[in-house]
C-alpha cells in the first residue's frame, strides 16, 4: 500500500492550526498511525487507529478519516511542534510510511 | 522508562556484512514483537522486519528478503540484525521500535544507528 503525504514542507507560526493529508493507495479502513520525528529524538506515536490519541498526546492533535483519506490537524501550534509528521498504514503486510511532512517555523 | 539503544552501526563495504544489536529496558522484552525500521537519507521511513516475542513469527521487506536476518535474545533484552550482501540502497539510519499489539504500529523507537554502505 503506497502512501502519499501533502504538503512535503509547510511553515506556520505558533498559534496557527496546521493540517497535512495522507492518501492511502487503497482502503486501509483505519488502520493508521501517525508520528512525530525530531532529530537527535526517539520518534513518537501520536496516533494510532486513524483518530484516537496515543497516551500522553496532546489534545491539540488530533487525527480524522478512514479509507483513502486521513488528515493530522494540529491547533494552536506550540514551539515544540515543529518537527516531521508522518503517516503509517498497518492494515497490511509490509507496513508503509508516508514520505513525511516538514513543518517548519515560519 | 522504556528505553531501546541500537549499536553496531558503522561504514561497511558493498557486499560485506554488519549485524546491529538494539537493548531494551523499562519493560518486559519478552512480551513484546519488535521490528526494524529503516531511513535512507532524505527519504522517508521504510520498515525492514519484524519477529514475534516468542520468535515464532517472522517477517521481512521484499527489499532486504534472503539477505537480513532478525533475532533476538529474551534473557539479555537484545534485538538483533544480521545483514549481509550489503548494498549501497541499504544506507540508512537504523532503529528498532516496539510494536505495541499483534498489529504493526510502534509506540517507542530507538534513536537509531547510522549504517553505510560505501567503497
Amino acid at each position: 500500500v503506497q502512501m502519499t503525504q501533502s504538503p512535503s514542507y509547510l511553515a506556520a507560526s505558533p498559534g496557527e492550526s496546521v493540517s497535512i493529508s495522507c492518501k492511502a493507495s487503497k482502503s486501509i479502513s483505519d488502520n493508521l498511525a501517525w508520528y512525530q520525528e525530531k532529530p537527535g529524538k526517539a520518534n513518537n506515536l501520536l496516533i494510532h487507529s486513524g483518530s484516537t490519541l496515543q497516551s500522553g498526546t496532546p489534545s491539540r492533535f488530533s487525527g480524522s478519516g478512514s479509507g483513502t483519506d486521513f488528515t493530522l490537524t494540529i491547533r494552536s501550534l506550540e514551539s515544540e511542534d515543529f518537527a516531521v509528521y508522518s503517516c503509517q498504514q498497518y492494515n497490511e503486510y509490509p507496513p508503509t510510511f508516508g514520505g513525511g511532512t516538514k513543518l517548519e517555523l515560519k | 522508562e522504556v528505553q531501546l539503544v541500537e549499536s553496531g552501526g558503522g561504514l561497511v563495504q558493498p557486499g560485506r556484512s554488519l549485524k546491529l544489536s538494539c537493548v531494551a529496558s523499562g519493560f518486559t522484552f519478552s512480551n513484546y514483537g519488535m521490528n526494524w525500521i529503516r531511513q535512507a537519507p532524505g527519504k522517508g521511513l521504510e520498515w525492514v522486519a519484524y519477529i514475534s516475542s516468542g520468535s515464532s513469527y517472522i517477517y521481512f521487506a521484499e527489499t532486504v528478503k534472503g539477505r537480513f536476518t532478525i533475532s533476538r535474545d529474551n534473557a539479555k533484552n537484545t534485538l538483533y540484525l544480521q545483514m549481509t550482501s550489503l548494498r549501497s540502497e541499504d544506507t540508512a539510519l537504523y532503529y528498532c521500535a516496539r510494536q505495541t499489539t499483534v498489529v504493526p504500529y510502534f509506540d517507542y523507537w530507538g534513536q537509531g544507528v547510522m549504517v553505510t554502505v560505501s567503497s
